[in-house]
Parts: C-alpha cells; sequence; structure tokens
C-alpha cells in the first residue's frame, strides 16, 4: 500500500536554530501533501497545504515565513522550522494522499510524524 | 464549516471488555468518516472508513464502526479489547467532493487495565 516516509521522527535543537523535516511518499507520486501540527491534549492542526511547484497555501495562523515548505519534486515536501523556540516544540506530521487510479476520495496516508523539541 | 466532536477524553477499561468510543460529526451532507490510531510515539494509522453503502463497517484490529446518519454519529467498537489497544484514537471527518482537507476531533485516549 501506499507509504508516507517522514523523517527524523526525533530531534532536538538549540533555540535559534532551524530544522527541517522530510516527508517523502515512497511508492506514490504525490501533487499535494499537508503538514500538520499536534499539540498536547489537542487534536491535530493543519498547518499548510504544500503543492508540487508551487507556493504553499497555510491556514489562518500560521507563519509563513516561520514554517517554510518546500514541495520541489512529486515524492518530497519539506517543512523547515525557522529560528526555533521552545514553544514551537510540538509534534509534527505530514500526509498525501494516494496516487493515480486511488481516487480523489481515498483516506490520506500519513507520515510517523516528527517530534521537536526546541531546549 | 463541518466539525467532530469526541465527547470523552479519556476511558479506561479492562482488558477482555467491550469498548464503544464515540464520534459525533456535523456537516451539511453525508461525510466521509474515518477512525485513527495513534499509538505512544507513533504516527496515525488509519482503522476504517466510511464513504457509503453499508452503514456498519469493518476495519483492522477486530474494530467496527457503525454510520448512524439521524444521530450524526460515527462511533467505533471493539468486542473484546486487548492490552494493546491502547493509545489515542481520532475521528476524522473529510467532506468529499475532492476535498483534501480532514477534520479531525480532539480525540480520545484508551487506557487498558490488565
Amino acid at each position: 500500500g501506499a507509504v508516507v516516509s517522514q523523517h527524523p521522527s526525533w530531534v532536538i535543537c538549540k533555540s535559534g536554530t532551524s530544522v527541517k523535516i522530510e516527508c517523502r511518499s515512497l511508492d506514490f507520486q504525490a501533487t499535494t501533501m499537508f503538514w500538520y501540527r499536534q499539540f498536547p491534549k489537542q487534536s491535530l492542526m493543519l498547518m499548510a497545504t504544500s503543492n508540487e511547484g508551487s507556493k504553499a497555501t497555510y491556514e489562518q495562523g500560521v507563519e509563513k515565513d516561520k514554517f517554510l515548505i518546500n514541495h520541489a519534486s512529486l515524492t518530497l515536501s519539506t517543512l523547515t522550522v525557522t529560528s526555533a523556540h521552545p514553544e514551537d516544540s510540538s509534534f509534527y506530521i505530514c500526509s498525501a494522499r494516494g496516487g493515480a487510479g486511488q481516487g480523489h476520495n481515498s483516506p490520506l496516508h500519513f507520515g510517523n510524524g516528527t517530534r521537536l523539541t526546541v531546549t | 464549516a463541518q466539525s467532530v466532536t469526541q465527547p470523552d477524553i479519556h476511558i479506561t477499561v479492562s482488558e477482555g471488555a467491550s469498548l464503544e468510543l464515540r464520534c459525533n460529526y456535523s456537516y451539511g451532507a453525508t461525510p466521509y468518516l474515518f477512525w485513527y490510531v495513534q499509538s505512544p510515539g507513533q504516527g496515525l494509522q488509519l482503522l476504517l472508513k466510511y464513504f457509503s453503502g453499508d452503514t456498519l463497517v469493518q476495519g483492522i484490529k477486530g474494530f467496527e464502526a457503525e454510520f448512524k446518519r439521524s444521530q450524526s454519529s460515527f462511533n467505533l467498537r471493539k468486542p473484546s479489547v486487548h492490552w494493546s489497544d491502547a493509545a489515542e484514537y481520532f475521528c476524522a471527518v473529510n467532506s468529499g467532493a475532492g476535498s483534501y482537507q480532514l477534520t479531525f476531533g480532539k480525540g480520545t485516549k484508551l487506557s487498558v487495565i490488565p
């Protein structure tokens, strides 16, 4: 089945540094990928929609300059948390819809998530 | 706008007991409904989904869910819980019609007593 690989699974960084998280669709092409953030004891929050070859679409309240998204190919999207602060510590999850033949209503396939801790 | 409510934040059951996790949604038409499970330190895994047809849906790991239009509910059930079922469960709604977005409930944490 369709697999989405997310790397790294866990990262610790110092305040002020930047962290890049990769999301890859391993056996299908994803023109659109999604980035979520999970706050403790809360549900997932959609941060942005990543479109291959164009700018990402950010949800209201998400800082574009802080959470840089690049979707350089049909199988890779990256989220860069710039100038990270402790309040950016969270669980970030990407997802992508299955490739051709699976229909636009197929379930989203999720990566395993990245736990970011900013010290 | 669509919304999802999971009224139970935390549920504790004994191993071998039956389980029902509640999910109510708000949406004008029939949505596409999903249940996901997130084990500690892991990503989300799809348990089952409902698009149309038979309102009783079978999923993986012995789970099932029933879509009840009149109650706007999509409750998740399992006849006999195993200790490995301890995790957080999320109900999600997609409005379909080409929409990529999923709206998640806040999740229900399941604890299992041996």
